[in-house]
């Protein structure tokens, strides 16, 4: 069963202090591993799209890498307005067009 | 500009009643989903279309109901039958075809008072 694992489940950091989220995903065949932002009471904002190990992808201050067994969403210099849930999901050869969610990562970051 | 529109923002519903969610995309995307969203847990699938008139179950579709008959809209029925309705509701839209990033609406939070 495809399956996806977000550690921690919320992150404190003072601005500038860089730090990374992890993504652990158990797939049948990966077809695509997600990135989205979400703030509270809004819907998720796509970040990234990761195919295949050893993949990296940025935009802006978020740099999110992939290998066979788990993403990590990097922040780097993180500043107050980067404070959202992010979200990874998974698409898998099974199950048709269905995306499993991991349940988030929290991320506050204090001024 | 293009995109998701869900409405309402917030909704209230008596116990036994049924309620419809409104999902709207002008982004020409022939796939579109529901999801639902609870504190502390990943989006789960209600349901999901991939063309005009063909829709399918996801994991938790017991309870609720939804019809395409337009490209452009894929509302939402909540019935009395499901049993914690109390949630936030997303619908998304993408290409056909897998490996596609989804594009999410705002959400519909709905309270059964």
């Amino acid at each position: 069963e495809d399956q996806v694992t977000q550690s921690p489940e919320a992150l404190r950091l003072q601005e500038g202090e860089s730090s990374s989220l992890n993504c652990s995903y158990t797939v049948s065949g990966l077809r695509g591993l997600f990135w989205y932002r979400q703030d509270p009471g809004k819907g998720p904002e796509f970040l990234f799209t990761l195919y295949s190990a050893g993949e990296e992808k940025e935009k802006e201050r978020l740099k999110a890498t992939l290998t066979k067994k788990e993403s990590f969403l990097h922040i780097t210099a993180p500043k107050p307005e980067d404070s959202a849930t992010y979200l990874c999901a998974v698409q898998g050869n099974t199950g048709g067009f269905k995306t499993i969610f991991g349940a988030g990562t929290r991320l506050f970051v204090k001024a | 500009d293009g995109g998701i529109t869900q409405s309402p923002k917030y909704l209230f519903r008596k116990e036994g009643q049924n309620v419809t969610l409104s999902c709207e995309q002008n982004l020409n995307h022939d796939a579109m989903y529901w999801y639902r969203q609870d504190p502390g847990q990943g989006l789960r699938l209600i349901y999901y279309s991939q063309i005009v008139n063909d829709f399918q179950k996801g994991d938790i579709a017991e309870g609720y109901s939804v019809s395409r008959e337009k490209k452009e809209s894929f509302p939402l029925t909540v019935t009395s039958a499901q049993k914690n309705p109390t949630a936030f509701y997303l619908c998304a839209s993408s290409t056909q075809g897998a490996s596609t990033e989804a594009f999410f609406g705002q959400g519909t939070r709905l309270t059964v008072v």
